[in-house]
């Protein structure tokens, strides 16, 4: 258990629709970042927040969107939701950039 | 960001020792190089970090010349259990706010009894 927690487990959705996934990092960790991996495109990195403030951007699609809460969990909102964006959706917290960092179970989206 | 270049894939036998190279011609002064390990359907989970000469821990040890144009990760005496894809990962923002970790391809470490 890596002490990160996503959630749901699994979703699945029409193309069009709007999902939220969630992530509690770890206690006391202040960076988040959002991945995506499907089958044919690996491990792609979307963004990175750090205490609330986005910090860096990766290939995050303009449908794509993310925040991180006073709270520190953050949440990855994806709209307009399309069959190309089915994909394991990772979660990761760190202490801070660049440290180790832990990785939650992920999100399985699939859009139909 | 260091572009990292690694084998596709590598086979093994259990109880063999198996160093996987990472070549990172452009790495910067204050970049760390980081290896982590993924099952299927798993998030990646890190094993080792370093930034010059040697790094061991009970998992593995990383190996950096002095050039650090490239790192060799060592895992002592595999297991079925550590089939797996390995990823290195080269590494700005080090202890800082901002980081961007980006993976590879990474190798596909097959292991046979």
């Amino acid at each position: 258990d890596s002490g990160v927690t996503q959630t749901p487990k699994h979703l699945i959705t029409a193309t069009g629709q709007r999902v939220t996934l969630r992530c509690s990092p770890r206690s006391g960790d202040l960076s988040v970042y959002w991945y995506q991996q499907s089958l044919d495109q690996g491990l792609q990195f979307l963004i990175q927040y750090y205490n609330g403030e986005e910090r860096a951007k990766g290939n995050i699609l303009e449908r794509f969107s993310a925040q991180q809460f006073p709270d520190l969990h953050s949440e990855l909102n994806l709209s307009s939701l399309e069959l190309g964006d089915s994909a394991l959706y990772f979660c990761a917290s760190s202490v801070v950039g660049g440290a180790e960092a832990f990785f939650g179970q992920g999100t399985r989206l699939t859009v139909v | 960001l260091a572009k990292t270049t690694q084998p596709i894939s590598m086979d093994s036998y259990e109880g063999q020792e198996v160093n996987i190279t990472c070549s990172h011609n452009n790495i910067a002064t204050n970049d760390y190089i980081t290896w982590y390990q993924q099952f299927p359907s798993q998030g990646p989970r890190f094993i080792i970090q370093g930034y010059k000469t040697k790094v061991t821990n009970e998992v593995a040890s990383l190996f950096i010349p002095a050039d650090r144009k490239s790192s060799t990760l060592s895992l002592p005496r595999v297991s079925l259990s550590d089939t797996a894809v390995y990823y290195c990962l080269v590494g700005d923002g080090h202890y800082s706010s901002a980081s961007k970790i980006i993976f590879g391809s990474g190798t596909r470490l097959s292991i046979r009894p």
